[in-house]
C-alpha cells in the first residue's frame, strides 16, 4: 500500500520557537494532504487540507498564521508551528490522498511535539 | 457539519470473543464511512472501509455493517486476537470528485483483548 512518511517523529522544543514537520508521500503522488492534531486520548481533529500549489484550507478555530502550511510539491506538505508554546504540544498527524486509489487516505506515523 | 458518534469507549473482551464497535452519523450526504486502527504512539492504520451503496462489507475477521436509513454503521472483529488491542476510529466523508473529501472522525474505542 502506499506510504506516507514524517519527519521528525519526535520534537521538543523552548518556547517561542518555530517547529517544522514535514509529510511526504513516498511512493505516490498527493494531491490533496491533510494536517490533524490529536491530544493524549483524544480523537484527531482536522486541521487543515492541502492541495499542492496552492493555499491550505483551514478549519474554523486555527489559527493559519500560527500554524503555516506549504505543500510545495506532489509528494512533500510542510507543517511549521510557530512561536510554539506549551499548549501546543500535542500529536501531528499527517494523511495524504491519492486520487487514482479512489480517495482512500494514507496516515503518517505522526510527530509528537512536547514544547518546554 | 457531519457529527460522528463512537460508542462504546473502552471494550475488553477474551481473546476469541467478537468485539462490536458502533457509530452513528448526522450527514445524510455522507458516503464512504471508513475504520481506522491505531496503536499507541503511531498514526491510524486503515483497516476496512464501506461505501454507501453497499450494506455489508468483510475482510477476513472484519466487517462493517452500514444501515443509512438510521445513519449508522458498525465494525465487528469476531475471533480477537491479544494484537488486535489498539484504539479503534471510526469516521465519515462525503467523496466527491475532486473535492476535498475531509474525514470527520468518532471519538474512539479502546479494545482489549484479554488472554
Amino acid at each position: 500500500g502506499a506510504v506516507v512518511s514524517q519527519h521528525p517523529s519526535r520534537v521538543i522544543c523552548k518556547s517561542g520557537t518555530s517547529v517544522k514537520i514535514e509529510c511526504r508521500s513516498l511512493d505516490f503522488q498527493a494531491t490533496t494532504m491533510f494536517w490533524y492534531r490529536q491530544f493524549p486520548k483524544q480523537s484527531l481533529m482536522l486541521m487543515a487540507t492541502s492541495n499542492e500549489g496552492s493555499k491550505a484550507t483551514y478549519e474554523q478555530g486555527v489559527e493559519k498564521d500560527k500554524f503555516l502550511i506549504n505543500h510545495a510539491s506532489l509528494t512533500l506538505s510542510t507543517l511549521t508551528v510557530t512561536s510554539a508554546h506549551p499548549e501546543d504540544s500535542s500529536f501531528y498527524i499527517c494523511s495524504a490522498r491519492q486520487v487514482s486509489s479512489g480517495n482512500e487516505q494514507f496516515f503518517g506515523p505522526g510527530t509528537r511535539l512536547t514544547v518546554l | 457539519g457531519e457529527n460522528v458518534e463512537q460508542h462504546p469507549s473502552t471494550l475488553s473482551v477474551q481473546e476469541g470473543d467478537s468485539a462490536v464497535i458502533k457509530c452513528t452519523y448526522s450527514d445524510s450526504a455522507s458516503n464512504y464511512f471508513p475504520w481506522y486502527k491505531q496503536e499507541l504512539g503511531k498514526g491510524p492504520q486503515l483497516i476496512i472501509d464501506i461505501r454507501s451503496n453497499v450494506g455489508e462489507k468483510k475482510d477476513q475477521r472484519i466487517a462493517v455493517t452500514l444501515n443509512k436509513t438510521a445513519k449508522h454503521f458498525s465494525l465487528h472483529i469476531t475471533e480477537t486476537q491479544p494484537e488486535d488491542s489498539a484504539v479503534y476510529f471510526c469516521a465519515a466523508s462525503i467523496l466527491v470528485t475532486g473535492g476535498g473529501n475531509k474525514l470527520t472522525f468518532g471519538t474512539g474505542t479502546q479494545l482489549k483483548v484479554e488472554l
